[in-house]
């Protein structure tokens, strides 16, 4: 089945620091979505890219789609502790079958 | 605004005992889905119903697990005899149709002695 490795696994900044977090597939994806889970929390829905070099921004956070659609990545800038949890990417396989990505730990110091 | 209910939020058991876990969708969404994470990792899929109909279990270890949503309302995953390798969260999730967006219960952690 597909896979979707992310890099890195962890990463821990300052706050103000900006960070970013790879998703990369063996395969052209058809679409993908990135999820936030806090410590101790549940997944979080909050983008879907569709569109090759597709690029949407959240106020600080811009996601970007490959122009190959094989890789996503997720920027955040000038970080805040509120941006402490796990980002995933997941891969919609077809009819919203999710396929999640391993995952980047986000920890930030004040 | 309407959630995902999950319950109960703690289950610790013995291996071979059995262990029930509910989710109740948010109201009016046809798709349910249940997903297993293991600690440090993603979730993985384990079930998915449209209303109650199961639309896809490759996943699900039918050994041991079970899984139903018979009015296609709420649902209930069955583990049975559970194992020591069964401990993770196990999270539910519903949307509105199976192209719509999920939306994540808080999970059921289940730790198996």
């Amino acid at each position: 089945g597909q896979q979707v490795m992310q890099i890195p696994q962890y990463q821990h900044v300052q706050e103000g620091e900006d960070f970013t977090t790879y998703c990369n597939s063996s395969t052209t994806l058809s679409n993908i979505q990135w999820y936030k889970q806090r410590p101790g929390g549940h997944p979080v829905f909050l983008i879907q890219l569709v569109k090759s070099g597709e690029v949407k921004k959240q106020k600080r956070l811009t996601f970007q789609f490959g122009e190959a659609k094989k890789n996503s990545s997720l920027h955040i800038t000038a970080t805040q502790t509120t941006d402490v949890g796990t980002y995933f990417c997941a891969l919609n396989t077809g009819f919203q079958k999710l396929v999640f990505g391993t995952g980047t730990r986000l920890l930030v110091s004040p | 605004e309407a959630e995902v209910a999950q319950s109960p939020r703690y289950k610790i058991t013995e291996k071979s005992q059995a262990v029930a876990f509910w989710c109740d969708p948010i109201s009016g969404h046809a798709t349910l889905y249940w997903y297993r994470q293991i600690l440090g990792q993603g979730p993985e899929l384990l079930v998915q119903f449209q209303d109650e109909s199961v639309v896809d279990d490759s996943q699900l270890p039918k050994d041991r697990f079970s899984a139903e949503r018979l009015k296609g309302v709420d649902s209930t995953l069955k583990i049975q005899p559970a194992e020591l390798g069964d401990s993770a969260m196990y999270l539910c999730a519903s949307s509105r149709d199976i192209r719509e967006t999920q939306y994540f219960g808080p999970g059921t952690r289940l730790l198996v002695l």
